[in-house]
């Protein structure tokens, strides 16, 4: 059965490094989504991604953020500068359709900021 | 905020009993999905309602939906252990260009 990858599996890292996190979704999938959880806390949006472009982001995903689709198959997370509060659980997701399609989830990279 | 909030957060039950858990949310939509994260893992899709429906099954799942009141309910008759997860109800944003998940139940199911 497809499912979607996620790359690594956890990750620690100091204060102020670059982290890109990296996910291969469902190959004819077409829409792509982040997520994060921060342990025992709820799932929370941070920005969908459809033809090349970002569709739409929430408050969390700010100018430290950023997502790339660098290839056919690949779709990256990158936190610039990180701050201890990024510590979490980051979930990629892709669907094949707009509004309705079940997401199909990877298993997570955790990032831990020291 | 568009999330939804489930009730309760926290429900503990021995197996093969029923679970039934709650979603409350504030927009319009035009569907709801469940999904279930077993403790440290994604989150897996259960099952989607659409706006027109009232009432879905899939297994041992049953979901209902009320448009007037905006809640949804997800029913897991004859609990097994291995349904012990957190579940959680997601409806799609203003644009569709995103989901928004609710704040989950905590099922625990004692063998």
């Amino acid at each position: 059965e497809p499912e979607v990858t996620q790359t690594p599996s956890h990750q620690v890292t100091q204060m102020g490094q670059e982290v890109i996190l990296r996910c291969v979704p469902i190959s004819n999938h077409l829409y792509f989504y982040w997520y994060r959880q921060i342990l025992g806390q709820k799932v929370e949006f941070l920005v969908s991604f459809y033809n090349n472009e970002i569709s739409e982001k929430s408050e969390i995903f700010d100018d430290q953020f950023s997502v790339e689709r660098p290839d056919g198959s690949n779709f990256t997370l990158k936190i610039r500068s990180t701050k201890l509060e990024d510590s979490a659980m980051y979930f990629c997701a892709s669907s094949d359709r707009w509004g309705t399609g079940e997401l199909f989830f990877g298993e997570g990279s955790r990032l831990t900021v020291l | 905020s568009q999330q939804g909030e489930e009730d309760p957060q926290a429900l503990s039950i021995q197996e093969g009993e029923n679970a039934t858990m709650n979603c409350s949310y504030k927009t319009s939509i035009n569907n709801l999905q469940w999904y279930r994260q077993n403790s440290g893992r994604g989150l897996v899709h259960l099952i989607l309602i659409r706006s027109n429906e009232r009432e879905k099954h899939s297994g041992r799942l049953r979901v209902t939906l009320d448009t007037s009141k905006k809640s949804s309910s997800l029913l897991i008759t004859a609990s097994r252990a291995a349904d012990t997860a957190s579940y959680f109800c997601a409806t799609p944003g203003d644009t569709g260009n995103q989901f928004y998940f609710g704040t989950g139940t905590s099922l625990t199911v004692i063998p």
